[in-house]
């Protein structure tokens, strides 16, 4: 019973491709959340939702476009890939409503990206 | 300037020593969050600990224990007699109530602990 999943674990792809990786959590919680680690494993947050609305856009390009059907599910599609985009994605959840950050953040295992 | 200073890079130790990772935050919040969170080889993010801005009791959970001491704006990890599993990178985390539109988990850049054999 994974509490929060990312499909696919691995993602090899060509620069110039669309892309989407899938998240889901089964923890009712309200507020998701796209982070990206890169080599240096620095943790930098993209996006966050809370209960399917935006409301962290973490100045991050407009090729990447998250999309949150329900509250369970936050996706990330990726247009044009681009070498730099090669990372470590990973998808987070926690109960907070979005008003402040006061729990604790659950994570998926991650996706890593290699754009070649 | 950066508000979350994990000023160790990396660690190496010998197993059964204890360890300590120190981790320093800066805000001007009266209330506000402090986290931390393992890495380890897999590449998983593992949840260790929160702790409130009005909660200066130290933590222990096994092996593992925290110093939270808002005067001098420190909340380090320690590990007692370390163990190989323990290697990891871990990450310290701060979180501002006042934050407004910036609602996000400020992170360190993470300490990367080797436990030799």
């Amino acid at each position: 019973d994974t509490a929060v999943s990312q499909t696919p674990k691995y993602l090899v792809t060509q620069m110039g491709n669309d892309k989407s990786i899938k998240c889901e959590q089964n923890l009712g919680h309200d507020t998701m959340y796209w982070y990206k680690q890169d080599s240096k494993k620095f943790l930098k947050i993209m996006f966050s939702y809370n209960n399917k609305e935006l409301i962290i856009n973490e100045t991050v390009p407009n090729r990447f476009s998250p999309k949150s059907p329900d509250k369970a599910h936050l996706n990330l599609h990726i247009n044009s890939l681009e070498l730099g985009d090669s990372a470590v994605y990973f998808c987070a959840s926690s109960p907070d409503m979005g008003l402040a950050i006061s729990y604790e953040q659950y994570f998926g295992p991650g996706t890593r990206l290699t754009v070649t | 300037a950066q508000k979350v200073t994990q000023a160790q890079t990396e660690i190496s130790v010998v197993e059964k020593e204890d360890v300590t990772l120190d981790c320093v935050y800066e805000t001007r919040d009266t209330t506000y969050y402090l986290f931390w969170y393992k890495q380890p080889p897999s590449g998983e993010l593992v949840f260790l600990i929160r702790r409130n801005s009005f909660d200066e009791q130290n933590e222990i959970s096994g092996r593992y224990s925290w110093n939270f001491q808002k005067s001098t704006s420190s909340f380090n990890f320690t590990i007692t007699a370390s163990q190989v599993v323990d290697s990891a990178v871990y990450f310290c985390a701060l979180s501002e109530t006042n934050a407004g539109n910036n609602r996000k988990l400020i992170w360190g850049l993470g300490t990367s602990l080797a436990v030799n054999p």
